[in-house]
């Protein structure tokens, strides 16, 4: 099994409406992130986590929000979607371990979710 | 602002060398990364290179960082077609070690 998933791995939808990505791991770790991939872009970070109730805006949050309601749970909502917001979004979990005397933190990212806005 | 600058593509033939650069701008960055991802999947960690050292070797991955150039590079030996994929670079920036990743390479292999 997986251990960060995302659903819906495909979704269409039109200009206005309010949609929720869900994002869910069973990792155990108390970070997760929210980033969109676009061709030439690369990854931008939205929202993170780092832990239930934790909210942080990221590099691009304007349109977006999260909720975080339990550890293994981040989802994302377009509150009103446009076009511009078409893009692969992908969710991960982040693990913290120390080395060398400082924070080294590894990603776990989920498959993604391709959403085109009509 | 950090940011992380790669090229966007490279492409070599079937058992080549394969050489991905990238260049950061936060000089405290404690880490760096180099994440790999598969069509139609997500990112992936590959490696990574605490900043004291200056490389690190992994079976066919080498590693090697210029900390004084903010420069870090992936050289893939004996490259081979399951290697095409995307390549990110990133930095850890800040006391909560957030990640910021380049803009990602695009390796084709040819047979």
């Amino acid at each position: 099994d997986a251990d960060v998933t995302q659903t819906p791995r495909n979704r269409i939808t039109k200009t206005g409406k309010r949609i929720m990505l869900e994002c869910s791991q069973t990792k155990g770790h108390d970070r997760m992130y929210w980033y969109r991939q676009d061709p030439g872009l690369g990854l931008r970070l939205i929202y993170y986590s780092f832990d239930v109730k934790d909210i942080n805006k990221g590099e691009i949050s304007d349109g977006y929000s999260v909720s975080r309601q339990a550890q293994a749970k981040f989802s994302l909502s377009l509150e009103s979607a446009i076009p511009n917001q078409t893009a692969l979004y992908f969710c991960a979990t982040g693990r913290k371990s120390t080395g060398q005397g400082s924070l080294r933190e590894t990603q776990y990212f989920g498959p993604g979710t391709r959403l085109l806005v009509l | 602002g950090e940011d992380v600058e790669q090229s966007l593509f490279l492409s070599v033939r079937e058992g080549d060398s394969s050489v991905i650069n990238c260049t950061y701008t936060d000089s405290s960055s404690t880490y760096l990364y180099w994440y790999k991802q598969e069509p139609g999947a997500g990112l992936q960690l590959l490696t990574y290179i605490f900043s004291n050292m200056d490389m690190k070797q992994d079976q066919r991955l080498t590693v090697l960082l210029n900390k004084k150039d903010k420069h870090l590079s992936l050289r893939i030996a004996d490259t081979q077609t399951g290697d095409s994929a995307i390549y990110f670079c990133a930095e850890s920036i800040g006391s909560q070690g957030n990640l910021i990743f380049g803009k990602g390479t695009k390796l084709s292999v040819k047979p």
